[in-house]
This record gives structure tokens, sequence and C-alpha cells, in this order.
């Protein structure tokens, strides 16, 4: 079945160690993104990429960097430079990134920094 | 600066009840989304629609674009619909085509 993988579910690192969350998916899609969720917020923008090898900085990028490779897949590493890292980070995926396209999500990977 | 508002926050609901929760967008889109996010996180998309209505199964959404306003309705709630739901939209003029969210709708439905 086609679809997007995150991992791990839940992630524990110290505080100032970077750490690399994995996206992979399998749906031939051209553009990804990286979103974090913190309570009682919506889903911010971190990064996106529409083409392998290139990539844009969402509203809250700072303290992240991805990498585009691949078309399957978008890693992002969190950076010590990340304040607050603690959240929960989704990626997703659409065909080609345009208007009308349907969004595809992953299950999650949940940080907790400590 | 380009809103999207959700009402209302929580909804509880007894099981068998017709549900409607609203979302609220400040200047034309391109396209709106209803997603459901189930307590492990994960979210799955339940609509995609740029004008009318759509169903499946017992979820409806609607949308009005000269008020620019979405309604999601679920008929004959279940405790298994308990979730947050998520408005999300597309603004024509931003790059990347990226989504806008609203904060969410935490449902629960009681037996």
């Amino acid at each position: 079945d086609g679809g997007i993988t995150q991992s791990p579910k839940y992630l524990f690192r110290k505080e100032g160690q970077n750490v690399t969350l994995s996206c992979e998916q399998n749906l031939n899609h051209d553009a990804m993104y990286w979103y974090r969720q913190d309570p009682g917020q919506g889903l911010r923008l971190i990064y996106y990429s529409q083409i392998v090898n290139d990539f844009q900085k969402g509203d809250i990028a700072e303290g992240y960097s991805v990498s585009r490779e691949k078309k399957e897949s978008f890693p992002l590493t969190v950076t010590s430079a990340q304040k607050n890292p603690t959240a929960f980070y989704l990626c997703a995926s659409s065909i080609r990134g345009g208007y009308a396209d349907e969004a595809f999500f992953g299950q999650g990977t949940r940080l907790t920094v400590v | 600066k380009n809103e999207v508002e959700q009402s209302p926050q929580n909804l509880t609901a007894q099981e068998g009840e017709f549900i409607t929760i609203n979302c609220s967008y400040s200047v034309g889109i391109s396209a709106l989304h209803w997603l459901q996010q189930h307590p492990g996180g994960g979210i799955v998309s339940l609509f995609m629609l740029s004008s009318g209505k759509k169903k499946h199964g017992r979820l409806i959404a609607t949308i009005n674009i000269q008020e620019k306003h979405s309604s999601l309705h679920i008929t004959a709630s279940h405790p298994r619909d308990s979730a947050v739901y998520i408005c999300a939209v597309r603004w024509p003029e931003t790059s990347g085509s990226r989504l806008t969210f609203g904060e969410g709708t935490q449902l629960t439905v009681n037996p």
C-alpha cells in the first residue's frame, strides 16, 4: 500500500543534541512538507519541497534543516539552535503541490527533549 | 493576515446525535480540506472541496464560497468518531500551495 512513513513514532533527546526525523513516501509525489503541532495551535509549516534538490523555508524554519536528495525522502533535522523543540512533527506530501492536490499525512513523530 | 477559525474548540455529544463543526476563513481560497486526527496523532484527509458539497458515508462537508465558510457534519455520531477535526485551506497567492490550518475541534462522542 502507498503512503507516508514517519519514524520513529516517539523520540527522546537530550538538550543540545541534533536529531533527525525520517519521512519516506512511496506515492511518487513531488511535493513534501514538514509541519509542527503544539497543543492548542494549528499545524505550522517548517519546510517544504516541490522537487528533488530544492526546498523552501516555511513559517517557522529557524532551528531546523532539511534535505531532499531523493524524491521519496525528506528528512528533518532539529538542531540545537531550535529553542523549544519538544512538539509533534507531521510530514505530508501531495502529488505536485498544486492548488487542487490532495494532501497525505504521515502518522507523526512526537519529539521530547529533556 | 490570512486566518482560519474553527468552532467550537471542544464538542461533546451523545451517540446518535447530529454534529456540526464550522470553519471560517478570511480571504478567498483555492481549496479547503477537512482532516481527522486520532489520539495517536496521525492525520487522515476526509474531504477536499472548493465548492458545493461532498458526502462520504455519515460525513458531509459543505462550503459557501461567498460567505467564506465551510461546515463538516456527522450524522448518527458514534464513539469511534471521537477525534480532532481540522480545517485547512490553500490560499491561491501563497507559494508551494501549502496549507494553513485551523486549531482543530476536539470531538468526544459518548456511548
